[in-house]
């Protein structure tokens, strides 16, 4: 059975990056799929930042574009989010999943990492 | 981007009834529409996919519909563990958007 893991900070200053990671056992990465990354923000608006496949290509939400690196590490079983220059805007619930593009719909989910924007 | 209304924000309900979640997209999305469930621990897991399938393991009370820029998902009879958020999303074109998300709440 496959699961994902965020882990990082949760509490990152105005201007810093935040990084994350999400750790996937029970699947390999690079076997298939793209791998997500989607942010829930107080309120509950939710928002799909980017992927990256399994071949390592990525695509980013326009929104973020400069803002945002997804990478990975194949030996390790893991992607990774960084988004560059955080405002508070950035408080949010990150989430990790696995986004098989047939049928289309990201069918494995992270329980989520917390992370606020404070100084 | 593809912008995903969805109606209404937050439903009271009572155990047993049915239910009906509205979500409408700004422009044709071809069926691409998927719904999620997230549960108040935070745990998001996938309802249905391409308008009307069922994602293996979830209940038959579930059903979606829709075609075109209006979608809905139905909850036929409210058991305990349905009173969650639910969020639909399409896929139709990139970037990925969800709707603003429907709080179902015990009446």
């Amino acid at each position: 059975e496959i699961q994902l893991q965020e882990s990082g900070p949760g509490l990152v200053k105005p201007s810093q990056s935040l990084s994350l990671t999400c750790s996937v056992t029970g699947y390999t990465i690079t076997s298939g799929y793209d791998w997500s990354w989607i942010r829930k923000f107080p309120g509950n608006k939710m928002e799909w930042m980017g992927y990256i496949s399994y071949s390592g290509s990525t695509n980013y939400n326009p929104s973020l574009k400069s803002r945002i690196s997804i990478t990975r590490d194949t030996s390790k079983n893991q992607f990774f989010l960084q988004l560059n220059s955080v405002t508070t805007e950035d408080t949010a619930t990150y989430y990790c999943a696995r986004y098989p593009h047939y049928p289309g719909v990201m069918d494995a989910w992270g329980q989520g990492a917390s992370v606020t924007v404070s100084s | 981007d593809i912008q995903m209304t969805q109606t209404p924000s937050s439903m009271p309900a009572s155990l047993g009834e049915r239910v009906t979640i509205s979500c409408r997209a700004s422009q044709g999305i071809s069926n691409y529409l998927n719904w999620y469930q997230q549960k108040p621990d935070g745990t998001i897991k996938p309802l249905i996919y391409y308008t009307s399938n069922l994602q293996s393991g979830v209940p038959s009370r579930f059903s979606g519909s829709g075609s075109g820029t209006d979608y809905s998902l139905t909850i036929s009879s409210l058991e305990p563990e349905d009173f969650a958020m639910y969020y639909c999303q399409q896929y139709d074109s990139s970037p990925l958007t969800f709707g603003s998300g429907t709080k179902l709440e015990i009446k």
